[in-house]
């Protein structure tokens, strides 16, 4: 089973900050996710990518799969990316061809104006 | 249009009670999930399943079971309701097992 750790727990940052929020796991994998949980509780996918680099408007995640960690970059932060973001990783079960995401602790990230 | 929809968003109910959540998507994906949030808000697979059939079961109390009808549909029902039990579960969807995955607004169950 994969473990995952993520780092920061908590990040409090300005209003125009660059953010990084890393995530390490312990098996090798395909992909990894990003999750974005909203004050209000509503999970959106953010990214899943599975080598190198992917930018969304002010986003952007990495990977290395050879030291098995990614990052989350945010680029000049606002109040409204404050939310918990997830890293998780899939376990693939070969009995069942089914797969399951082990999902990091969450950063708390707070984006003060 | 709604891809995943939960329904009710809130559930308060006693101690022993019979519940259940309802889990739609109209996003034409095979898999769908079941995960719970405990109060420290980390996420845990509980099911999943692949064109209706059962591919991953957690380590769950059997008093949760859950029925797929249809491929659109995942629905959890949970047994005797205990105090434990209250949690946020979210049900989500992919277009089959390892890809990307789009998650409901959440049911916040509360057991009394």
């Amino acid at each position: 089973k994969n473990e995952v750790e993520q780092s920061p727990q908590n990040l409090t940052a300005q209003e125009g900050e660059f953010i990084t929020i890393n995530c390490s796991y312990s098996v090798g994998i395909s992909a990894l996710h990003w999750l974005q949980q909203h004050p209000g509780g509503g999970i959106v996918s953010l990214f899943m990518l599975s080598s190198g680099k992917k930018k969304h408007g002010r986003l952007i995640a990495t990977i290395n799969i050879q030291e098995k960690h990614s990052s989350l970059h945010i680029t000049a932060s606002h109040p409204r990316d404050s939310a918990v973001y997830i890293c998780a990783v899939p376990d693939y079960l070969l009995e069942t061809s089914g797969s399951r995401l082990t999902f990091g602790e969450g950063t708390q990230l707070t984006v003060n104006p | 249009d709604t891809a995943v929809s939960q329904t009710p968003k809130y559930l308060v109910t006693q101690m022993g009670n019979d519940k259940s959540i309802k889990c739609e998507q109209n996003l034409g994906h095979d898999t769908m999930y079941w995960y719970k949030q405990d109060s420290k808000k980390f996420l845990k697979i509980m099911f999943s399943y692949n064109n209706k059939e059962l591919i991953i079961n957690e380590t769950v109390p059997n008093r949760f079971s859950p029925k797929s009808p249809d491929k659109a549909h995942l629905n959890l029902h949970i047994n005797s309701l205990e105090l434990g039990d209250s949690a946020v579960y979210f049900c989500a969807s992919s277009q089959d097992p390892g890809n990307e995955q789009f998650f409901g607004p959440g049911t916040r169950l509360t057991v009394l």
